[in-house]
């Protein structure tokens, strides 16, 4: 079974500073891995993906991901916050033996940006 | 492209009445669409899956005949709570994806109070 890890269910940083969320993984086979970001009452919006191709995955808004199998992570970073980024944001996993569709997320990360 | 639309976008019911939410994607055949609840500050959970023209998968401990699912055509869904009661009072998420696209589109979600 496939399960992801987020460390820290609320990160704070001030504008301007470094974003960083972190995502651990288990999964048996090469999985394919997602962070997604939620606004408050609404669906999740696509930030980035990692489908087996480049390990450093650039995303929508300026950020960012890095997959590390020897570490079995995907953080997601940003250099620079800004007040929009302030939100819920969701690393998942997918199941390869489900055509790579079926996602299992994490507990989520609520990031405040401090002004 | 890629855009999943819900309807409605909030409802509030009496308990013992039946809810129905419509998922719908609205420029692309989605060969399969995921159904997810989200209780306030947690995660989603899948509670099934459902492929066009043939019977909703359901998760582990998800009451497939509370919890009615029909997909009939490659771009609508629909989620019936049926004889609702206040513990599903939730915000409920549909998303869809293509056969080995290894993304899913989600929809804005669909809050429901029972009463």
């Amino acid at each position: 079974a496939q399960s992801v890890t987020q460390l820290g269910s609320h990160v704070s940083v001030s504008e301007g500073a470094l974003v960083l969320l972190r995502c651990n993984y288990s999964s048996s086979v090469p999985p394919y891995l997602f962070w997604y970001v939620q606004y408050p009452n609404q669906g999740l919006q696509l930030l980035l993906k990692y489908t087996s191709a480049a390990t450093l995955v650039k995303g929508i808004n300026g950020f960012e991901a890095e997959f590390k199998k020897s570490e079995t992570s995907f953080h997601l970073t940003k250099p620079s916050a800004h007040m929009s980024d302030a939100a819920e944001y969701f690393c998942a996993v997918s199941d390869p033996n489900f055509g790579n569709e079926k996602l299992t997320f994490g507990t989520g990360t609520r990031l405040t940006i401090i002004p | 492209g890629a855009v999943v639309s819900q309807h409605p976008s909030w409802v509030i019911c009496k308990s013992g009445t039946s809810v129905k939410i419509e998922c719908r994607s609205l420029d692309f055949q989605a060969t399969t669409m995921f159904w997810y609840r989200q209780f306030p500050k947690q995660s989603l959970m899948l509670m099934a899956t459902s492929n066009e023209g043939s019977k909703a998968t359901y998760e582990q401990g998800v009451e497939k005949d509370k919890f009615l699912i029909n997909h009939a055509s490659l771009t609508l869904s629909t989620l019936t709570v049926t004889s609702a009661h206040p513990e599903d009072s939730s915000f409920y998420i549909c998303s869809a994806g293509r056969t080995f696209q290894n993304e899913q589109f989600f929809g804005p979600g669909t809050r429901l109070t029972v009463l």
